[in-house]
């Protein structure tokens, strides 16, 4: 199956500061990603849709602001945590769906697992 | 209303043997896509088996298959001959193919596999 890569695989940082998640598709085009939050015991939650070269469609409660999303390219998006505060210590997974529109192909990154301390 | 249903928080299953984990769902569309992950403690989403609205036989791929009865809405995920290794947390997930691209997912099942 395809493979969907995510750095870093988990980071530790203080309140305050910006951290940067990359999600990378490596062996297809990926037309759509997801991010997707994850807390301890809990179901995915979709924070975002990202399409290539446009901007990315936030779910209900989720700050566009705070949780910046680029999709510059069809192999990487990337979410930056902005001013990160412990609430926001969290799994984040991303997943990528290609361009052959076949509806069972959607593939998950590994994700990243973010402490805000 | 919750798009997928998972009613087992918690499932115990004797290695070798066979195991039922629950999803019903609930939609409109007459279009769409039944997933089931599984999601060890490193917590990567593993694909196992995906089965269309339309498709006519019951998917399988290996030790697992999913019991597809539309009418009821439920999609359960049989997975025979357990092994120690599938103790994990599963998902099953739902995608409308009509109205959008959203993945719905269940609160999960935590399967535990004892020798």
């Amino acid at each position: 199956g395809a493979v969907v890569s995510q750095h870093p695989s988990w980071v530790i940082c203080k309140s305050g500061t910006s951290v940067k998640i990359e999600c990378r598709s490596l062996d297809f085009q990926a037309t759509t990603m997801f991010w997707y939050r994850q807390f301890p015991k809990q179901s995915l939650m979709l924070m975002a849709t990202s399409n290539e070269g446009s901007k990315a469609t936030y779910e209900q409660g989720v700050e566009k602001d705070k949780f910046l999303i680029n999709h510059a390219s069809l192999t990487l998006s990337t979410l930056t945590v902005t001013s990160a505060h412990p609430e926001d210590s969290s799994f984040y997974i991303c997943s990528a769906r290609g361009e052959s529109g076949r509806p069972n192909e959607q593939f998950f990154g590994p994700g990243t697992r973010l402490t805000v301390l | 209303a919750q798009k997928i249903t998972q009613t087992q928080p918690g499932m115990f299953v004797q290695e070798k043997e066979a195991v039922t984990l629950d999803c019903t769902y609930d939609t409109s569309d007459p279009s769409y896509g039944l997933f089931w992950y599984k999601q060890p403690s490193s917590g990567e989403m593993i694909f196992l088996i995906y089965q269309g609205s339309y498709d006519q036989q019951n998917a399988t791929e290996g030790r697992y298959s999913l019991n597809f009865q539309k009418a009821r809405k439920s999609a359960n995920l049989v997975i025979s001959a357990s092994q120690l290794g599938d103790s994990a947390m599963y998902f099953c997930a739902m995608r409308e193919l009509n109205t959008g691209n959203q993945f719905y997912f269940g609160t999960g099942t935590s399967l535990t596999v004892i020798p």
